[in-house]
């Protein structure tokens, strides 16, 4: 069966430090990847998708970055931190043949920039 | 994507069976129903999806309309876990926007 890890689950980091949030799926090829943002008490926000190695989207302009070096990883990325970064990150992936609509997260990771 | 109109919050008692309703009277043809739930501090939770047939799998059964302007999820036998806010939404499958957008869904309250 597939699953899917992140890490680190909490991380507390203080403005204009970097970041590096990591995400690896299991027992899926060539999914698509997610990285979305849930702020407290609001909806989700996607912030980038992969359909491929090397190919990344971004779906709104901001101080993150996101690369996909191998097929079932996924990293988000900052050089400098800032205190409107806070929120729940996460990824999520969905299989070629399964459609948009059904996708599958991971367990998030909590970044509280300070 | 079509709107959908549910409740704000529901109680279901440990055992009993939750019907979670969801309204999407302006749902299109080609458009699937999907439901999703959120654990508190967890992540989003895909549990089911039909375009016009009752589905049912290890974790739910979905009934939608004849007309297809509403459907119910329901877990037959609820647990204190199932406490979660759940989201049905209304998209087509394979095109347009990739982001899921949930609404504000149904909070569930499982009572022991």
């Amino acid at each position: 069966s597939q699953t899917i890890h992140q890490w680190p689950a909490t991380l507390v980091q203080p403005v204009g430090s970097p970041l590096s949030l990591e995400c690896t799926v299991e027992g899926t090829s060539n999914p698509n990847l997610y990285w979305y943002r849930q702020a407290a008490g609001r909806g989700l926000q996607l912030l980038f998708y992969s359909v491929g190695i090397g190919q990344i989207s971004s779906e709104v302009p901001q101080n993150l970055s996101a690369s996909r070096p191998q097929d079932r990883q996924f990293i988000l990325s900052s050089k400098k931190l800032l205190l409107s970064d806070s929120g729940f990150y996460l990824c999520a992936w969905s299989g070629v043949g399964q459609g948009l609509g059904e996708q599958y997260f991971g367990p998030g990771t909590r970044l509280t920039v300070t | 994507d079509a709107k959908t109109t549910q409740p704000p919050s529901m109680d279901c008692a440990e055992g009993r069976a939750a019907n979670l309703p969801c309204n999407h009277s302006t749902i299109s043809g080609n458009e699937y129903v999907y439901w999703y739930r959120q654990i508190h501090s967890q992540g989003p939770q895909y549990i089911i999806h039909g375009l016009k047939n009752n589905e049912t799998n290890e974790m739910a059964s979905l009934i939608i309309t004849e007309d297809r302007k509403s459907s119910t999820l329901i877990l037959p036998h609820a647990t204190l876990r199932d406490t979660a806010v759940y989201y049905c939404i209304v998209r087509v499958p394979n095109t347009g926007r990739r982001a899921l957008t949930f609404g504000s869904g149904t909070r569930l309250q499982v009572q022991p």
